[in-house]
């Protein structure tokens, strides 16, 4: 299967600050990536779409202006949190998908983001 | 609210019981999928079903769509201490650039030795 990986694994970070999260398809090119929040023991909730040179749509409630993505080439898509805030604080995946793997996503490890 | 609603949320079993997790919408899905993740590390796909009705079998798991494509089951036979994790449906929605997966409440399963 193909492989998706993020960077970094976990950060901590002082409140106000920003931080930027990497996400790469090591193997294919990934047309569409999608990026995810999950609170301890909750589910998966979408945040935003990208599409590679456009840009990302939002789900409802998510601020663009807090969430930054950009998707810049076919193999990277980055999130940037801006002035985060404790709130914010949460597991952060993302998952990408090719015109060579029909509708399937493949999911990174995943992002621990700690917000003092 | 949750468009997926699973059930049981927690289930705690000794090894070698058979347990059945539920995945039920209101919503029809083109597809739906069953994912299993564990912690600190991002979801892994078990399975997709398609057509209403259909049964996959993997091994000791068997997953189930129901006919009318907005509900699923998944069945354990046998459980083992390996299969301890969090088990997510996710519902496929749209095509091309409104393609998106919407995920179920998840089943937090604790296979105990």
């Amino acid at each position: 299967g193909a492989v998706v990986s993020q960077h970094p694994s976990r950060v901590i970070c002082k409140s106000g600050t920003s931080v930027k999260i990497e996400c790469r398809s090591l193997d294919f090119q990934a047309t569409t990536m999608f990026w995810y929040r999950q609170f301890p023991k909750q589910s998966l909730m979408l945040m935003a779409t990208s599409n590679e040179g456009s840009k990302a749509t939002y789900e409802q409630g998510v601020e663009k202006d807090k969430f930054l993505i950009n998707h810049a080439s076919l193999t990277l898509s980055t999130l940037t949190v801006t002035s985060a805030h404790p709130e914010d604080s949460s597991f952060y995946i993302c998952s990408a998908m090719g015109e060579a793997f029909y509708n399937e996503q493949f999911f990174g490890p995943g992002t621990r983001l700690t917000v003092l | 609210t949750q468009l997926l609603e699973q059930s049981p949320q927690f289930l705690s079993i000794q090894e070698g019981e058979n347990l059945t997790v539920y995945c039920n919408s209101s919503s029809v899905f083109s597809s739906l999928q069953w994912y299993r993740q564990e912690p600190g590390e991002g979801p892994v796909l078990l399975v997709t079903v398609v057509t209403g009705g259909e049964v996959k079998k993997l091994k000791r798991l068997t997953f189930q769509f129901g006919d009318a494509r907005k509900d699923s089951s998944l069945h354990i036979t046998a459980a083992q201490p390996g299969d301890t994790g969090l088990y997510l449906c996710a519902g496929e929605r749209g095509k091309d650039s409104s393609y998106k997966l919407i995920f179920g409440s998840g089943t937090r399963l604790l296979v105990r030795p």
